[in-house]
């Protein structure tokens, strides 16, 4: 069975810092690997996904996640953040194996940038 | 406004009561998905539609929960003989391709709070 972890719940850092916000999948087939994220009173929304190809994705906004198959993370990092990346950020996982799909989503970070 | 949309944006309702939700998916979009988050966690999913066919339901989806796509547009969600433990927000998005590739687009959500 799917499953996927955030590795922490909070994360608290100061503006312009560098971050990486960890998260580790388990699955049986072949995965395709998603960051959602929620800004305070909004919806999810997609920031990056790995399909296949480039193991090395990236966002508008300057998010870039690193899919290894080997330890089975998709670590989501920012070189600078700013006070208007704090939001709950979501990793999440789906397969493309028989018999059926469905995403699994994590817990959640909070990222929390402070001036 | 042509994202996803949810119906009613807040639901209260006292326990034992029925309640429905309605999902309007971006218009070419084929896939349909119901999730529900509780506070804290990421989103669980409960169901996905092809058109107005459901592939798939949760273990989390009681008897007391149906979800329907009937002409493979819009899709209801309902809750019969709510309970305490029913309160969530309950998340719709819809997506156009399939396999598990595919970028799902969330509404803003159904917050149910059941007394």
């Amino acid at each position: 069975a799917q499953s996927v972890t955030q590795l922490d719940s909070q994360v608290p850092v100061f503006e312009e810092a560098p971050v990486e916000l960890r998260c580790n999948y388990s699955s049986s087939v072949s995965v395709y690997l998603f960051w959602y994220v929620q800004y305070p009173n909004q919806g999810l929304q997609l920031l990056l996904k790995y399909l296949s190809g480039s193991t090395l994705v990236e966002s508008i906004n300057g998010f870039e996640a690193e899919f290894n198959k080997s330890q089975t993370s998709f670590h989501l990092r920012k070189p600078s953040v700013h006070i208007s990346d704090t939001a709950e950020y979501f990793c999440a996982v789906s397969d493309h194996g028989a018999g059926g799909f469905k995403t699994i989503f994590g817990a959640g970070t909070r990222l929390f940038v402070k001036a | 406004d042509t994202g996803v949309s949810q119906n009613p944006r807040h639901k209260i309702t006292k326990r034992g009561q029925n309640v429905t939700f309605r999902c309007d998916p971006i218009s070419e979009h084929n896939r349909l998905y119901w999730y529900r988050q509780t506070l804290g966690q990421g989103p669980e999913f409960l169901t996905y539609f092809q058109n107005e066919a459901q592939l798939e339901k949760s273990r989390l989806l009681s008897d007391r929960f149906s979800a329907e796509r009937p002409k493979g547009s819009f899709s209801t969600l309902e809750i019969q003989r709510t309970e305490q433990g029913d309160s969530a927000m309950y998340l719709c998005a819809s997506s156009l391709e399939g396999g598990g590739r595919d970028t799902q687009y969330f509404g803003p959500g159904t917050r149910l709070t059941v007394l």
